[in-house]
Formats: C-alpha cells, sequence, structure tokens
C-alpha cells in the first residue's frame, strides 16, 4: 500500500465547473500538506501549503485538509482552461525539524477543463 | 530573479554511460533535493542534502550519485548501474520550512 493515494483521473470538466482533488494517506506523522500544479514538461509549481487539519483559501483555491481521517482536498472554484494541469499532492511529516522539504507525493491527477 | 536552474533541459544517455545532471539555486536554500518522475508514479525521492557536504538517500538511490560541495550546487550523476535511466528528473530546494520548490526538470533519455 503506497503512503500516499491520489485518484490519477483523468479528470475532465466544463468551464466554470468546481473541481475537487482528493488524497489519502496512512502515515499519521504527515503534518504539512501541499497542493502542487504541473503543466506538461514543466516543473511542479506550489499552489497551497497547509499545517494540520484546517481549511485554507487563496482565490480560486481551497486546500482541505481532515487529519482524523487522512484525508485531504483541493477545491478550484470557476474552473478555466488555463487550469488544465496534473495536480500533485505532498505532505511531510518534517520529524524534528530535520527532513523538510523531503515530501511524499500522490500519483497526481491529470484536470482538463473545457470550453 | 531567485530559482532554480537545470541544465540540460533534454539529455541523450548511451547505454554504459554515465551522465550528470546540474542543478543550481541562488535562493539561499539549505536544502536540496532529486526527484524523478514516471508517469503514473508521482515523484520519487532519489537523494537529499540539508547542508553542505552532506547528503542521504532517499527512496530510489541505487544507480544515482550526487555531491553537495557548495550550498548553490547538488548535480546528479546517472551511472550505469542505473538499469532504467529514462525519465524525467526534477531539482528542488527548500528552508527550513517544508514548502519545496522545483527546478523545470530534465528530461533523460537512452538511445
Amino acid at each position: 500500500q503506497k503512503e500516499v493515494e491520489q485518484d490519477p483521473g483523468p479528470l475532465s470538466v466544463p468551464e466554470g465547473a468546481i473541481v475537487s482533488l482528493n488524497c489519502t494517506y496512512s502515515n499519521s506523522a504527515f503534518q504539512y500538506f501541499m497542493w502542487y500544479r504541473q503543466y506538461s514538461r514543466k516543473g511542479p509549481e506550489l499552489l497551497m501549503y497547509t499545517y494540520s487539519s484546517g481549511n485554507k483559501e487563496d482565490g480560486r483555491f481551497t486546500a482541505q485538509v481532515d487529519k482524523s481521517s487522512k484525508y485531504i482536498s483541493l477545491f478550484i472554484r470557476d474552473s478555466q482552461p488555463s487550469d488544465s494541469a496534473t495536480y500533485l499532492c505532498a505532505m511531510s511529516d518534517n520529524a524534528g525539524g530535520t527532513s523538510y522539504g523531503k515530501l511524499t507525493f500522490g500519483q497526481g491527477t491529470i484536470l482538463t477543463v473545457h470550453p | 530573479d531567485g530559482g532554480i536552474t537545470q541544465s540540460p533541459k533534454y539529455l541523450f544517455r548511451k547505454e554504459g554511460q554515465n551522465v550528470t545532471l546540474s542543478c543550481e539555486q541562488n535562493l539561499n536554500h539549505d536544502a536540496m533535493y532529486w526527484y524523478r518522475q514516471d508517469p503514473g508514479q508521482g515523484l520519487r525521492l532519489i537523494y537529499y542534502s540539508q547542508i553542505v557536504n552532506d547528503f542521504q538517500k532517499g527512496d530510489i538511490a541505487e544507480g544515482y550519485s550526487v555531491s553537495r560541495e557548495k550550498k548553490e550546487s547538488f548535480p546528479l550523476t546517472v551511472t550505469s548501474a542505473q538499469k532504467n535511466p529514462t525519465a524525467f528528473y526534477l531539482c528542488a530546494s527548500s528552508i527550513w520550512e517544508t514548502e519545496a520548490f522545483f527546478g523545470q526538470g530534465t528530461r533523460l533519455t537512452v538511445v
């Protein structure tokens, strides 16, 4: 069983739709959670960063973390064709402050927003 | 502009050859990382380094080697012992927080 599971999709939605992307994980020590967006043949770019449980909003993007269920989500409101990309969840336990940046990734979800 | 620069963008390797991928950052980050990305498998950690002259193996270190002689630089060598090297290689860096910032990647192909 992988430490982080992410539905690879692909996911295709019409422009303006609300998109929900999800990851589940098994390591209860994870406490830092991130979402990255990756365009084809490019490096991932950080979208959202959350510590522990709760919600965080940034423009059209909302990240949710439920540590009790070991489940994280990314919501995209009013989706645009420019949102078409692969979305990767990532997480870290940062044990003792010595493993910063040592991220464990999900497989990525391929999203297409069509006009 | 601050960032992470990977070179080359595309690299071709013949069977039995060692090749070295370059990664340079001017973000003054202490930690640097190498990940490998294959279709449908997300990113897997090869090596990471938290300070100069020190580095640790990640989950898939076999067939790879690294050095960290300068804070700004973390080159990755793909050796002939790596039996399936064709992949997209990503370098990243971070400070003590856990957000990692990535370069634009090097696509390595065995010919």
